[in-house]
């Protein structure tokens, strides 16, 4: 199984600044790599898939990266609405989640 | 937009039998591979089983397979999770959701708990 590990587990920020989360494979998944937001009590919500595209509808301050085993998901400037917990998810093997990180207001 | 309601979730015993059920909003149902994912309660996200456009293709994680069986019924534009030998750590809300270009999903119900409680 391929194991994804995020880091940091908790991201402090205020509205406006830069965020930047990490995403560790245990072996390499080319770019089949996924990155989901998640709000309380609902569904988790499609941002990046292969890496580097993003989803239909998502605004252009998300952005991804990475390839192999190292991954990073960026938010330019975050938006009130962008505190939440954060998931990437990889395809090459079955499917497998990171555990998770969570962005939250300083 | 393609839409997904899950339902079937509720308190069972262990050792209990569920089947979970996810309706599809739209025809187009049937032109995507699906797939069932669960959350336990304060923990992250596990994808357990898809299945492809007709049926006959089906997938499972290791540690539900052989105790969950997934379906589809195309005409009723509906999912379905069957749920045998529960147990405790069975406990957590499920998702059904799409499974598009080679294994994102894009589209998800608002999931349905299932609580594994003697």
């Amino acid at each position: 199984e391929i194991v994804l590990t995020q880091s940091p587990a908790t991201l402090s920020l205020s509205p406006g600044e830069r965020a930047t989360l990490s995403c560790r494979a245990s072996q390499s998944i080319n770019n089949y790599l996924a990155w989901y937001q998640q709000k309380p009590g609902q569904a988790p919500r499609l941002l990046i898939y292969d890496a580097s595209n993003r989803a239909t509808g998502i605004p252009a301050r998300f952005g991804g990266s990475g390839s192999g085993t190292d991954f990073t998901l960026t938010i330019s400037s975050l938006e009130p609405e962008d505190f939440a917990v954060y998931y990437c998810q990889q395809r090459s093997i079955w499917r497998t989640f990171g555990q998770g990180t969570k962005v939250e207001l300083k | 937009e393609l839409q997904l309601v899950e339902s079937g979730g509720g308190l069972v015993q262990p050792g209990g039998s569920l089947r979970l059920s996810c309706a599809a909003s739209t025809s187009t149902f049937s032109s995507y591979w699906m797939a069932w994912f669960r959350q336990a309660p304060g923990k992250g996200l596990e994808w357990l089983a898809n299945v492809n456009q007709g049926g006959t293709v089906k997938n499972y994680m290791d540690f539900v397979r052989g105790r969950f069986t997934i379906s589809r019924d195309n005409a009723r534009n509906s999912l379905f999770l069957q749920m045998n030998s529960l147990r405790a750590e069975d406990t957590a809300v499920y998702y059904c959701a799409t499974d598009v270009r080679g294994g994102y999903s894009d589209y998800w119900g608002q999931g349905t708990l299932v609580t594994v409680s003697s």
